[in-house]
């Protein structure tokens, strides 16, 4: 199975700031993952597939970058409905493992 | 509109058996491929497997190989997950999605909560 790592696992951050959440795989996955947002007692909503491409509706702020086995989420301006878990997961082969969140917290 | 409903939520004992349904709505059923997804109490999330509507391919992790069952029936746009003995160890909200291209899950159920206890 690949394995994905997440990094930070927690990150406290204001509203406006510029947010980075890393991913890294345990072996190349080309362009392969996608990024997910999920807000407590909800589904998990499609953010970025294939590392950089924006999934219909997904606001502009949020961006991806990386290939291979480095990974980037970027969101530009942090806005309220932001906080939330984020996870990766890569669609390069079965099972399709995702990482283990990182939670985004209000400072 | 696309949309996946999942049955309700269940309670049941150790060693009953149990089989979760999810149904699409608004898009080709037998054209993509269904995933399911657990999530622990406070946990992350776990890809489980894939199920293929159009012809029941599936694809299981080899940590759910064996102990759970996915089926599908394109006659009724309806996939399944099902379990013939439960623990308590599979209490958890379970998550059915849409599997779109390059393998990212589009659109989700809105998760039915199992839980075992005696």
């Amino acid at each position: 199975d690949i394995q994905m790592t997440q990094s930070p696992s927690s990150l406290s951050a204001s509203v406006g700031d510029r947010v980075t959440i890393t991913c890294r795989a345990s072996q190349s996955i080309s362009s392969y993952l996608n990024w997910y947002q999920q807000k407590p007692g909800k589904a998990p909503k499609l953010l970025i597939y294939v590392a950089s491409s924006l999934q219909s509706g997904v606001p502009s702020r949020f961006s991806g970058s990386g290939s291979g086995t480095d990974f980037t989420l970027t969101i530009s301006s942090l806005q309220p409905e932001d906080f939330a878990t984020y996870y990766c997961q890569q669609s390069y082969s079965t099972p399709r493992t995702f990482g283990q969140g990182t939670k985004l917290e209000i400072k | 509109e696309v949309q996946l409903e999942q049955s309700g939520a269940e309670v049941k004992k150790p060693g009953e058996s149990l089989k979760i349904s999810c149904k699409g709505s608004g898009y080709s059923f037998s054209s993509y491929w269904i995933g399911w997804v657990r999530q622990m109490p406070g946990k992350g999330l776990e890809w489980m497997g894939i199920i293929s509507p159009d012809d029941s391919d599936t694809r299981y992790s080899p940590s759910f190989q064996g102990q759970v069952t996915i089926s599908a029936d394109k006659s009724i746009s309806t996939a399944y997950l099902q379990w013939s003995s439960l623990e308590a160890s599979d209490t958890a909200m379970y998550y059915c999605a849409r599997q779109a291209g390059a393998a990212a899950f589009d659109y989700w159920g809105q998760g039915t909560l199992v839980t075992v206890s005696s």
